[in-house]
């Protein structure tokens, strides 16, 4: 167990309105990531945090901001949610306080997000 | 740029049958890690092995093997003796070690069907 918990687990909202998706960790690790998943594409890196306030884009990030206030937590927020953005979410972070670039990559249980 | 290929979609097989999934990957960095999950029905994402670079040497676990060939960038997976609970979506990743975010990039998945 990673101690990874994200939620809502599940949400369905209304184009236009803004999202906002929560990532806890209780293990102190530095990076923190928000990937989607989308058939025919596997999982695709949205935004990254290497530690509290500093966060970068991933290949995926335009219409989605992020934050990290504390260690613990990492929001993903859509400002104004398009049917394009309906996906499973899933947050990850990479174990260990360090910058080690080997260490395992561990995934929350996915947010389930449909956009009508 | 890091990619990777899954060119196999879907396989299905017959329980008890051996099945490889192939995995082909690009990358720049002479360092960098090479990673399986399974994603079973359920969702969630599961951590199989992790392989570095430097590491050639094939890995069996239970069932599972995996070949590393530097040679022809393939990081291949065998199931011998598949069984139903090995249907899932299984993924390859590759995670450089030479850039800063340290994120994985996913290869697209193979959907493995073992029937009865």
């Amino acid at each position: 167990d990673a101690g990874i918990t994200q939620s809502p687990r599940h949400k369905v909202t209304e184009t236009g309105t803004p999202v906002t998706l929560r990532c806890h960790q209780t293990e102190n690790h530095r990076y923190m990531y928000w990937y989607r998943q989308d058939p025919g594409h596997g999982l695709r890196l949205i935004h990254y945090s290497y530690g509290v306030k500093d966060t970068d884009k991933g290949e995926v990030s335009d219409g989605y901001s992020v934050s990290r206030s504390k260690t613990e937590d990492f929001l993903l927020t859509l400002e104004s949610a398009t049917s394009s953005q309906t996906s499973v979410y899933f947050c990850a972070i990479r174990w260990g306080t360090g910058v080690s670039p080997g260490n395992t990559i561990y995934f929350g249980e996915g947010s389930w997000l449909t956009v009508v | 740029a890091q990619k990777v290929t899954q060119a196999q979609t879907e396989i299905s097989v017959v329980e008890k049958e051996d099945v490889t999934l192939d995995c082909v990957y690009e990358t720049r960095d002479t360092t960098y890690y090479l990673f399986w999950y399974k994603q079973p029905p359920s969702g969630e994402l599961v951590f199989l092995i992790r392989r570095n670079s430097f590491d050639e040497q094939n890995e069996i676990s239970g069932r599972y093997s995996w070949n590393f060939q530097k040679s022809t960038s393939s990081f291949n997976f065998t199931i011998t003796a598949s069984q139903v609970v090995d249907s899932a979506v299984y993924f390859c990743a590759l995670s450089g070690g030479d850039t800063g975010r340290r994120a994985l990039t996913f290869g697209s998945g193979t959907r493995l069907q073992v029937q009865p």
